[in-house]
This record gives C-alpha cells, sequence and structure tokens, in this order.
C-alpha cells in the first residue's frame, strides 16, 4: 500500500530562522512527487512537481529535493508570509492517483 | 482568471437527501479529480476523470458518484448522505498527468 508520511506535523520559526520538512514514501514506481501549499480555508497550491532522484526545484525561499525515499522542503530565510500547511504527494507510475501526506503546518513569527 | 468553481461553498443537508456539488473549470484541462479533507486523514481521492466519460476511482469512492459529459464540468453526486461524509470536498483540474492540480476554493458539508 502506498504511504506517504510528512514530519514535523508542525514547525515554529522565528523570521529568518531556515528550517526543512521531510516526507517520506513507500510507493511501487514512483512518476512524480508533488509539493503544495495550503493556506487556512483555502485549496492547495501547486509548488513543485519533482520526478527522479537528485532533482531539485526552486521557487523563491523554498527549494525541494527528491531522493529514492524521502523528499525535503527547504524554506530559507522564512518569512510571516510563509506559515502555511506544506503538502506532499507522489503519483503512481500507472493510474493518475495521487496519495497525499497529512503535511506539516509552518507557522513563521516575526 | 483562470480558475476551479465549485458550488455551494457551505452546505447543511440530511441524511438520505441526495445532492450534487458542482464543479467547473475554465483552463479546458484534461484531468479532473474529487478530493475530501479530514483532520488526521488528510486528503484522499475520491473520483478522477482523464477526459470526457473517462473516470475511476480513487481511495475512498464508496457512497459518492461522478459524471464527465463535458470537459469543464465534473460534478460529485451524494445519493443518500450520511454523517460520515461530513467534510471540507476539494475540486481539481490539470492539463496533465505530469502538472499540479488547481484546485478549487472548498465545499463545506455537513450530514446532519
Amino acid at each position: 500500500e502506498d504511504q506517504v508520511t510528512q514530519s514535523p506535523e508542525a514547525l515554529r520559526l522565528q523570521e529568518g530562522e531556515s528550517s526543512s520538512l521531510n516526507c517520506s514514501y513507500t510507493v511501487s514506481g514512483l512518476r512524480g512527487l508533488f509539493w503544495y501549499r495550503q493556506d487556512p480555508g483555502k485549496g492547495p497550491e501547486f509548488l513543485f512537481t519533482l520526478y527522479s532522484a537528485g532533482e531539485e526545484k526552486e521557487k523563491e525561499r523554498l527549494k525541494a529535493t527528491l531522493t529514492k525515499k524521502e523528499s525535503f522542503l527547504h524554506i530559507t530565510a522564512p518569512k510571516p508570509e510563509d506559515s502555511a500547511t506544506y503538502l506532499c504527494a507522489v503519483q503512481k507510475a500507472a493510474g493518475n492517483k495521487l496519495t497525499f501526506g497529512g503535511g506539516t503546518r509552518v507557522l513563521v513569527k516575526p | 482568471e483562470a480558475q476551479v468553481t465549485q458550488n455551494p461553498r457551505y452546505l447543511i443537508t440530511v441524511t438520505g437527501k441526495k445532492l450534487t456539488v458542482t464543479c467547473s473549470q475554465n483552463m479546458n484541462h484534461e484531468y479532473m479529480s474529487w478530493y475530501r479533507q479530514d483532520p488526521g486523514l488528510g486528503l484522499r481521492q475520491i473520483y478522477y476523470s482523464m477526459n470526457v466519460e473517462v473516470t475511476d476511482k480513487g481511495d475512498v469512492p464508496e457512497g459518492y458518484k461522478v459524471s464527465r459529459k463535458e470537459k469543464r464540468n465534473f460534478p460529485l453526486i451524494l445519493e443518500s448522505p450520511s454523517p460520515n461524509q461530513t467534510s471540507l470536498y476539494f475540486c481539481a483540474s490539470s492539463p496533465d498527468r505530469d502538472y499540479g492540480y488547481t484546485f478549487g476554493s472548498g465545499t463545506r458539508l455537513t450530514v446532519v
């Protein structure tokens, strides 16, 4: 059975304090790993897709990396507006199912 | 503006009363999907569609129906809602399976 586990569940950061979020997965035949951001009361917003081990993607203060068993989302010098829940999801090579992790709630205090 | 529109945003209904949550996208996307989000369980896929008249089950399809008669619309039907279907529902669309989904704003459903 496909599994996606995110850690930590919650993260409190001071503005400027860099940190990493983890997404570990077990899936037979990974096609892609997706990262989303979700603000309270809103739908998730797509950030990145990673396809192969060693791949990296960047967007502003966010950088996502992928290994064969896990992905990391690095937040560099975060600002209060980076506060959100960050979700990762995996897609298998066959079919179009997306399996999401439970998310990491990030709070960045000024 | 490119978007996925769900209606209604909030709905309170009674057990057994059939309901439909509508979803429409204006981006000409091939793929559409429905999710439910519950505390402690995260986002779970209910159904997805790869194109008109092509749909498949996600992880939690029991108690739900979908149809894709037009490319832009993907309604979610609850024939006989039960309290365990109380949840926050999201519709999403994507141009291709390798692209991230664009999500709607959500429908908060309460079944009493």
